[in-house]
């Protein structure tokens, strides 16, 4: 069963705009990551936020989470057409030492030349 | 450049066949993860196994489907017989314990 559902579905911007993608989960987690796929590959891990923190970058990326609303954002800030892909987050849970992650339904983003 | 290594990428089979589907996880990693991904349902996790033993399988259909770790550096899943419902495409993805995965380019599968 999927813990995150994602905000919005597809996105389509022009290069250089920002891209601002949303995540809500369910139930506690201990972190939160956001993975990237394209078209016909695996998925690529961008980030992960931990439970205790708000706010993280990575270069172009920013992440924010917010514990009470259960939900989190992607902000890809200064969008290339080479960030076309679909984006997911997926929560972590740990239960008695093991985890899982359980990932989101994504995002579609095209970022049009 | 360490990767997580499926076979076969592609496979198209008949309904009732046993298709195998392998995986060899990044060197060193001790967790490894199967999902399968399609457009109705999305990613879903079917199986981890945690220094080669079984962790969680509970969403994997337990009729049809088992996966194993043989050894560190291969770990299987089986379907056995197939159905068209099982297309899909099937992952495999490993992390070292810090819950980072990396994944493989998955095992298209077709059930005709």
């Amino acid at each position: 069963s999927q813990q995150g559902e994602e905000d919005p579905q597809a996105l389509s911007i022009q290069e250089g705009e920002n891209a601002t993608m949303n995540c809500s989960y369910k139930t506690s987690i201990n972190n939160l990551q956001w993975y990237r796929q394209n078209s016909g590959r695996g998925l690529v891990h961008l980030i992960l936020i931990r439970s205790n923190e708000r706010e993280k970058h990575s270069g172009r990326l920013r992440v924010t989470l917010d514990t009470s609303k259960k939900s989190s954002s992607l902000l890809i800030t200064a969008s290339r057409a080479a960030d076309t892909a679909s984006y997911f987050c997926a929560t972590v849970s740990v239960m008695d030492s093991s985890y899982k992650l359980i990932f989101g339904s994504g995002t579609r983003l095209l970022v049009r030349p | 450049d360490a990767r997580v290594t499926q076979t076969p990428r592609h496979k198209v089979t008949e309904m009732g066949q046993e298709v195998t589907m392998r995986c060899q996880p990044i060197l060193g990693h001790n967790t490894v993860f199967w999902y399968r991904q399609t457009m109705m349902q999305g990613l879903e996790l079917l199986a981890y196994f945690r220094n080669r033993a079984p962790l969680d399988d509970s969403g994997m259909p337990k009729d049809r489907f088992s996966a194993e770790m043989p050894d560190a550096t291969l770990a299987t899943l089986k379907i056995q017989p197939s159905e068209p419902r099982d297309s899909a495409v099937y992952f495999c993805a490993s992390d070292r314990g810090d819950e980072k995965l990396f994944f493989g380019s998955g095992t298209q599968l077709s059930v005709l």
